[in-house]
């Protein structure tokens, strides 16, 4: 158990829908990233958050958003989906520093 | 800017072998490097990081690998495979925010 939470595990909506995808931190980790898992594009930095504040940027389309809570737990929002959005959705969280990032165990989402 | 490159998106052993899987970075600053391992439906986990101490690394259920900062490679390897290390292995570099190989999948065959 690495202490990150994620829910929900599994995720089946429509194109067009609007979902948001949901992240608790190990305790005492003030960093949050998000990363996309799909089969044709591995494993995709998305967005990074420190105590809050976005950090830094990485293959994130603009109908995603993100956002950290004062409580350090984070929140994607992925609107207008597409088919090809369909992947596994990993919350990883860290200590202070460029060090070890710990997995949540995904959120799996689907989209018919 | 920072990368790295897995080479070999798929490696077959026999349960017994040697377990070579190869990393090698690129990094503008003395970099960060992690060795993780996901196994089917699950998150990653962390095997081995190395943090400029020492260059040899060694990480959970017999793995290590070795910093060569002049081939600058952070290749992974395990004298003797397991049945239960089948499961795929990805190498990142890490400089403010990690940055993942295509990962490698180690098939054990007995």
């Amino acid at each position: 158990d690495s202490g990150v939470t994620q829910t929900p595990k599994h995720l089946i909506t429509a194109t067009g829908q609007r979902v948001t995808l949901r992240c608790s931190p190990r305790s005492g980790d003030l960093s949050v990233y998000w990363y996309q898992q799909s089969l044709d594009q591995g494993l995709q930095f998305l967005i990074q958050y420190y105590n809050g504040e976005e950090r830094a940027k990485g293959n994130i389309l603009e109908r995603f958003s993100a956002q950290q809570f004062p409580d350090l737990h984070s929140e994607l929002n992925l609107s207008s989906l597409e088919l090809g959005d369909s992947a596994l959705y990993f919350c990883a969280s860290s200590a202070r520093g460029p060090g070890e990032l710990f997995f949540g165990e995904g959120s799996r989402l689907t989209v018919l | 800017a920072q990368s790295v490159t897995q080479l070999g998106s798929h490696v077959s052993v026999s349960e017994g072998a040697l377990v070579l899987l190869r990393c090698n970075y690129s990094s503008s600053v003395p970099p960060y490097l992690f060795w993780y391992v996901q196994y089917p439906n699950q998150g990653l986990q962390l095997l081995l990081k190395y943090t400029s101490a020492a260059t040899l690394v060694k990480g959970i259920n017999g793995f290590e690998a070795e910093f060569k900062k002049s081939e600058t490679s952070f290749h992974l390897t395990k004298p003797s495979a397991h049945m239960s290390d089948a499961a795929e292995y990805f190498c990142a570099v890490s400089g403010g925010k990690s940055t993942f190989g295509d990962g490698t999948t180690l098939t054990v065959k007995p």
